[in-house]
Formats: C-alpha cells, structure tokens, sequence
C-alpha cells in the first residue's frame, strides 16, 4: 500500500490565485481530515469526512473547500489564495475516529504540502 | 481553540535519560493519543489510551491518563537521539468527530 499521498510537495503562489492539493488513501479508510500546521504550533484542523459525500467543518475553514466524491480522494481546495494561508497542509485518514478499536482509531498522515503565498 | 496543550514546550536532554511530556485539556474525551513528528515530515502515531484506561505501554513508551485532572503524560525511558522530534496530544472533541491536537513538545536528546 502506498498510504496516504499527497500532491504537489511544494507550491508557491500569488494572493488571489487557486489551487487545489490532493490527497489520496488506498486502505479504504472512511474517514479522512486536513490539518495545517504553522511555525512552533500544532496541528489545525481545517475541514474533515466521516464518509464519501460526508464532509463537515473543523477548527479553522475559513478560505478552504473540500469534497468527498470517492473514499479515496479528499481534495482541498483554496479559491483565492491569501497570505495567511501559508503553511504545510497535512491529510490524515483512518478507519474511523470512534467506538471503533485499537489501530483503526489510528491517524495515518501524509508527508504534507508546503505553500507559500506572496 | 486547541484542546490540548503540551507541557513543556521544549525539552533537551542526555540520551539514556528519561524525558516526560504533559498534556492537558479542557472537555471529556474518548480517547487521547499521542503522535511523534521529525522534522519536515508527518505525523506518526505512537499510542492511543481510552477515557475507561489508567496506564498503557508500547516498548519504551508508556502513557498515563487521569481523566479527573484532565491531564495525560508520555514518557519516553532511556532515550535515543532518534527520539528527537516533536511529540503531539490529540483528542476527540465535537461529537468525536474532530480530532483535536495540541501545539506539542520539541524534544532534543543529545548524545
């Protein structure tokens, strides 16, 4: 298994432009989440999937889209790129996040996004 | 607003030494765990305790969880300066849905 990808490993952009990063799972995981994570900070989470066609907010989804078509794609979406948006964005998937045992409570992460925006 | 909050932020020492990390939040939890981050990569997941657990160990990890006090500890026995990295809490919060981490301790274990 591949894991959890994640593309493009950098990105520069202008303020204003879009973009979208992708992440994908092949371990059929149900639920998948974005983070960004900013200097000497944690991680931030930005919008979250329990399921295909489920996806709901998390701490900070100001400025960013998502959508869940297919378990194994959750694709991030910024419409007009900010500034304050630079970060590393990391996505996360795993079997489920409660009442489930064990591993599959488990949050896989990809190896994160690094964006600029000028 | 993060729901857990790592104590200390930093913490630098000798390898063989033990190294302890805190970590406290604010509503009932689920579970808590605990992820490990080296530099410019991603998270990796170490040990989960559930709200019903006291103690859990995983090799030279073990954890502590005292749900009264709302408080979490991680200690790391005979380092390594392959320990070093970033260590993250993280815990369910909002209908255990979101799983909510903590700003994380850096540590450092010199040789």
């Amino acid at each position: 298994n591949a894991g959890v990808t994640q593309t493009p490993k950098f990105q520069v952009l202008k303020t204003g432009q879009s973009m979208t990063l992708q992440c994908a799972q092949d371990m059929n995981h149900e639920y998948m989440s974005w983070y960004r994570q900013d200097p000497g900070m944690g991680l931030r989470l930005i919008h979250y999937s329990v399921g295909a066609g489920i996806t709901d907010q998390g701490e900070v989804p100001n400025g960013y889209n998502v959508s869940r078509s297919t378990t194994e794609d959750f694709p991030l979406r910024l419409l007009s790129a900010a500034p304050s948006q630079t970060s590393v964005y990391f996505c996360a998937s795993s079997y489920g996040l409660f009442g489930l045992a064990g591993a599959q409570e488990t949050q896989y992460f990809g190896p994160g996004t690094r964006l600029l925006v000028l | 607003s993060q729901q857990g909050e790592e104590d200390p932020q930093a913490l630098s020492i000798q390898e063989g030494e033990n190294a302890t990390m805190n970590c406290s939040y604010k509503t009932s939890i689920n579970n808590l765990q605990w992820y490990r981050q080296n530099s410019g990569r991603g998270l990796v997941h170490l040990i989960l305790i559930r709200s019903n657990e006291r103690e859990k160990h995983s090799g030279r990890l073990r954890v502590t969880l005292d749900t009264s006090k709302k408080s979490s500890s991680l200690l790391i026995t005979a380092s390594r300066a392959a320990d070093t990295a970033s260590y993250f809490c993280a815990t369910l919060s909002g209908g255990y849905n979101k799983l909510i981490f903590g700003a994380g301790t850096r540590l450092a274990v010199h040789p």
